[in-house]
C-alpha cells in the first residue's frame, strides 16, 4: 500500500518567517500534486511535479520533487497570514492511474 | 465560474436515514471522482465514474454506499441507513481526459449524522 507522510503536522509561525513542509513515501510516484485547503472548502491545486529533481516556483512558494520521485517539499519564503491553511500532497501511483493518494496534511498558521 | 459544484454544502441526518450528495463537474468534464475526508485525516478515494459507468469503486464500502453519474444531471453519492461513522466531508473532483489529467475539487458536502 502506498502511503504519504507529511511533516510537520502542525506549524505556527510569525509573519515574515520561512518554512518547509515535507511529503515522504517509501513508494515511487509518477507525479505529485500539492494542494491548499481552507476551512470549509475543497482542496485547491497549487502545482504538479512530474520529473525527478524538478523544481517549480509559484511566487513565494517553491516546490521540489525528489530525485527518486519518493518525496517532495514545499518551501514558503516570507510567510504571510494569507498562507494559512491545510497543505496536502497527493501522489499518483502508476502513471495513468487516477487514485490520488493523499497525505494527512500540514496545518499552517501564520500569525500577523 | 464553471467550477465543480456540490450540494448541499452541509447535510444533517439521523441514524438510519438516507443521505444523497450531488456533484456537478466542471463544464466539459466527463469524469468524476468521490473522496471522503474524516476529521484530521487526508482524503481517501472512494469511486471513479464516467458518464453512465462506474469505472472503479474499490474505495467505497461494500454496503450502504452507491454512486451514479447519469447521462444527464449531476453525479450522486448515496448513503443508505447512515451511521455516526459516516460523518465526514465528502469531496467530488472532476477531470477532462484521464487518466493523466488534473483533478479539480469541489467545495465538499459536510455530512453530520446525529
Amino acid at each position: 500500500t502506498q502511503l504519504l507522510e507529511q511533516s510537520p503536522q502542525f506549524l505556527s509561525i510569525q509573519e515574515g518567517e520561512n518554512l518547509t513542509v515535507y511529503c515522504n513515501s517509501s513508494s515511487v510516484f509518477s507525479s505529485l500534486q500539492w494542494y491548499r485547503q481552507e476551512p470549509g472548502e475543497g482542496p485547491v491545486l497549487l502545482v504538479t511535479v512530474v520529473t525527478g529533481g524538478e523544481v517549480k516556483k509559484l511566487k513565494r512558494l517553491t516546490f521540489q520533487f525528489g530525485d527518486a520521485r519518493k518525496d517532495s517539499s514545499l518551501h514558503i519564503t516570507a510567510a504571510q497570514p494569507g498562507d494559512t491553511g491545510l497543505y496536502l500532497c497527493a501522489g499518483e501511483g502508476r502513471a495513468g492511474t487516477y487514485k490520488y493518494i493523499f497525505g494527512t496534511g500540514t496545518r499552517l498558521k501564520v500569525l500577523a | 465560474n464553471a467550477g465543480v459544484m456540490q450540494n448541499p454544502r452541509h447535510l444533517v441526518r439521523r441514524r438510519g436515514q438516507e443521505a444523497r450528495l450531488r456533484c456537478s463537474p466542471m463544464k466539459g468534464h466527463s469524469h468524476v471522482y468521490w473522496y471522503r475526508q474524516l476529521p484530521e485525516e487526508g482524503l481517501k478515494f472512494m469511486v471513479y465514474l464516467q458518464k453512465e459507468n462506474i469505472i472503479d469503486e474499490s474505495g467505497m464500502p461494500k454496503e450502504r454506499f452507491s454512486a451514479e453519474f447519469p447521462k444527464e444531471g449531476p453525479s450522486i453519492l448515496r448513503i443508505q441507513q447512515v451511521v455516526r461513522g459516516d460523518s465526514a466531508a465528502y469531496f467530488c473532483a472532476s477531470s477532462n481526459l484521464p487518466p493523466a489529467d488534473t483533478q479539480y475539487f469541489g467545495p465538499g458536502t459536510r455530512l453530520t449524522v446525529l
